[in-house]
């Protein structure tokens, strides 16, 4: 089946620092979504990307789809306590509503 | 609008019981699905519905069973418990064919 690599897998920084984390694949895609799940609840979506080399932001966040369509990437600028969980990449493989996540990115904020 | 709700929050099982977890949506959404999550591994798809009547295996469909009588309701079955099932459930439902909404989970125990 399609795999999407995700990573880093975890991410131990200070408040107030920057992070990235990305999601590649070896296959095309039209739609790449990202997706963040707090402790204790159901994954919540964050930013959807529809169009390649489409740039998106949601607040402190911003995500961008990749020119080759095999690869995104999000950014949270001046990290908070409240931005710690598990940050999942997923694709749409098209009309279908099924779609593929990626294993994750676990995010701790020391404050 | 309640969401995506599921029950029970918690449950734990002996081997070779049998269970149902339930799942609602009071969206109208058509497309609903089922996950389970495990550490390190991501959210794989166990079961999905397209509509009332409908369903289909995920990519991880041994020892589950769903039926979809009505728009609303998307409950799973575990047929014959196995430690191998221990893990989190997580139903979803969809808005359009990219947005999904995720219940607060079911953390299931099988000893």
């Amino acid at each position: 089946g399609q795999q999407l690599n995700q990573s880093p897998q975890s991410m131990f920084i200070q408040e107030g620092e920057d992070v990235s984390m990305n999601c590649t694949s070896s296959s095309i895609f039209n739609t790449w979504l990202w997706y963040k799940q707090e402790p204790g609840e159901g994954p919540v979506l964050l930013i959807a990307l529809y169009k390649a080399g489409e740039l998106t932001s949601n607040g402190r966040l911003t995500a961008q789809f990749g020119i080759t369509r095999k690869d995104s990437f999000l950014n949270i600028s001046a990290s908070i306590p409240s931005d710690v969980g598990i940050y999942f990449c997923a694709v749409s493989g098209g009309s279908n509503y099924k779609l593929t996540f990626g294993k994750g990115t676990l995010l701790t904020v020391n404050p | 609008n309640a969401g995506v709700t599921q029950t029970p929050k918690f449950q734990v099982l002996k081997t070779g019981q049998s269970m149902t977890l339930q799942c609602a949506q009071d969206m109208n959404h058509e497309y609903m699905s089922w996950y389970r999550q495990d550490p390190g591994m991501g959210l794989r798809l166990i079961h999905y519905s397209v509509g009332a009547g409908i369903t289909d295996q995920g990519e991880v469909p041994n020892g589950y069973n769903v039926s979809r009588s009505t728009t609303e309701d998307f409950p799973l079955r575990l047929l014959s418990a196995a430690p191998s099932q221990t893990s989190v459930y997580f139903c979803a439902s969809n808005r359009s064919v990219y947005e999904q909404y995720f219940g607060p989970g079911t953390r299931l125990t099988v000893t």
